[in-house]
């Protein structure tokens, strides 16, 4: 069975510091990676994917993240942040020819001090 | 294009009782999830329809059960509500062409908050 974990529950930052969202997953097959996120009051919007090729992706509102096979991780960056990207962010995997049975990650709350 | 919608938005109930819930996927979409969110547990998979079939069902008793219409929407019910079935109910839709093992980014909708008194 799939699992996905997220390193920190909650984590704070003051504007303009660097953000890294560690994700590690449990799967031995080949997988697609997500990152949504989920502003208060909002529904969950698609950050970023992964499906194959160049394992660095880049996404929406200047946030990316890294595949590194070797480590099952799929770790969320953004180098400056602002204090609208606080909200709580969700790593998901999925097994490739599963379906779309999306597994996941328990979240991690970001909150950005202005 | 339109979003997901669900319908309704905010829903009450008491235990024993039963609730159905609705999910209109984006247009074009043919694959539709349904997923609950709890603060305890996170964002577990219920199940997933493509072109009327269901394809994959997550680890919820069998008082959780769904369909999908012709159309496309598709429709979540539960039976005998307890009160660990309040939660956020979450639908969503993807773009995907085939019904084979093919997985495509899913879009979601604002869901339905349910709450068992």
């Amino acid at each position: 069975a799939q699992s996905v974990s997220q390193h920190n529950h909650h984590v704070i930052l003051s504007e303009a510091a660097s953000l890294e969202l560690g994700c590690n997953y449990s799967y031995g097959g080949t997988v697609n990676l997500f990152w949504y996120v989920q502003y208060p009051g909002q529904h969950l919007q698609l950050l970023l994917k992964y499906f194959s090729g160049d394992p660095l992706v880049k996404g929406i509102k200047g946030f990316e993240a890294e595949f590194i096979k070797s480590k099952f991780s799929f770790n969320l960056r953004k180098p400056s942040v602002q204090w609208s990207d606080t909200a709580e962010y969700f790593c998901a995997v999925n097994a490739r020819n599963y379906g779309q049975n999306f597994v996941f990650g328990p979240g991690t709350r970001l909150s950005v001090l202005p | 294009k339109a979003g997901v919608t669900q319908t309704p938005r905010y829903l009450i109930k008491t235990r024993g009782q039963q609730v159905t819930l609705s999910c209109s996927p984006i247009s074009g979409h043919r694959s539709v999830s349904w997923y609950q969110q709890t603060p305890g547990q996170g964002l577990q998979f219920l199940f997933e329809y493509f072109s009327e079939t269901q394809r994959n069902k997550g680890n919820f008793p069998g008082r959780f059960s769904g369909r999908q219409f012709s159309n496309s929407r598709s429709e979540m019910n539960v039976s005998t509500l307890e009160l660990g079935d309040s939660a956020l109910y979450l639908c969503a839709s993807s773009p995907l062409v085939s019904g084979g093992g093919g997985v495509d980014t899913q879009y979601f909708g604002p869901g339905t908050r349910l709450t068992v008194l």
